[in-house]
């Protein structure tokens, strides 16, 4: 069975940047057809699609965080991970890890709650 | 690119059908069957329900169904059961292969 699980720091200062990581267990990130992702929730609010890349490194972002956003991927630690820079408040949220199936998340991690404050 | 259309809230009653809509645009739901929807119970990772517009992935019951006409797509939940209660949420695929969500559905089971 497939299983994602998020790590990285839960409390970040403004104008920092954020760096997480899903390790990925039980398959591998190599697979083809796969691309891996990453959504985000504020508290309270609904899902936000932030990116995904594919195996090979290829990476889509989302338009409204294309600036401040960079994937990449480890295949020889089956793990990806998100860099977000310059963050605000408006950044704190649950950050989910995915594996998207033709834009479909299957798998998700747990989710780690990030909190942007001084 | 603008978040998909869902209702804020919808109920029914244990045993009732209920649909939940999700309008995009002609870039988004009305482009591509790539649709897709999730549950959410509170403090719980999202679970996908359906996928490609009506694939039902394994394990899901088949009370959930899905649909799409022009720009809007639509989740249905038929025989509801109390374990329905939660947030749902469509995502669709657009600008290849940009995803989009919609706002979220609350839904609750009288």
């Amino acid at each position: 069975q497939l299983q994602l699980q998020e790590s990285g720091p839960g409390l970040v200062k403004p104008s920092e940047t954020l760096s997480l990581t899903c390790s990925v267990s039980g398959g591998s990130i190599s697979s083809s057809g796969f691309h891996w992702g990453w959504v985000r929730q504020p508290p309270g609010k609904g899902l936000e699609w932030i990116g995904s890349i594919s195996y090979s490194g290829n990476t889509y972002y989302s338009p409204s965080l294309k600036s401040r956003v960079t994937l990449s991927v480890d295949a020889s630690k089956n793990q990806f991970s998100l860099k977000l820079i310059s963050l605000t408040a408006a950044d704190t949220a649950v950050y989910y890890c995915t594996r998207e199936d033709r834009s479909a998340s299957d798998y998700w991690g747990q989710g780690t709650l990030v909190t942007v404050s001084s | 690119q603008s978040a998909l259309t869902q209702p804020a809230s919808v109920s029914g009653s244990p045993g009732q059908s209920i649909t939940i809509s999700c309008t995009g645009t002609s870039s988004d739901v009305g482009a591509y069957n790539y649709v897709s929807w999730y549950q959410q119970h509170p403090g719980k990772a999202p679970k996908l329900m359906i996928s490609d517009v009506t694939n039902r992935p394994s394990g899901v019951p088949d009370r959930f169904s899905g649909s799409k006409s022009g720009n809007t797509a639509s989740l249905t939940i038929s025989g509801l059961q109390a374990e329905d209660e939660a947030d749902y949420y469509c995502g669709s695929q657009t600008t290849f292969p940009s995803v989009v969500f919609g706002g979220g559905t609350r839904l609750t089971v009288l």
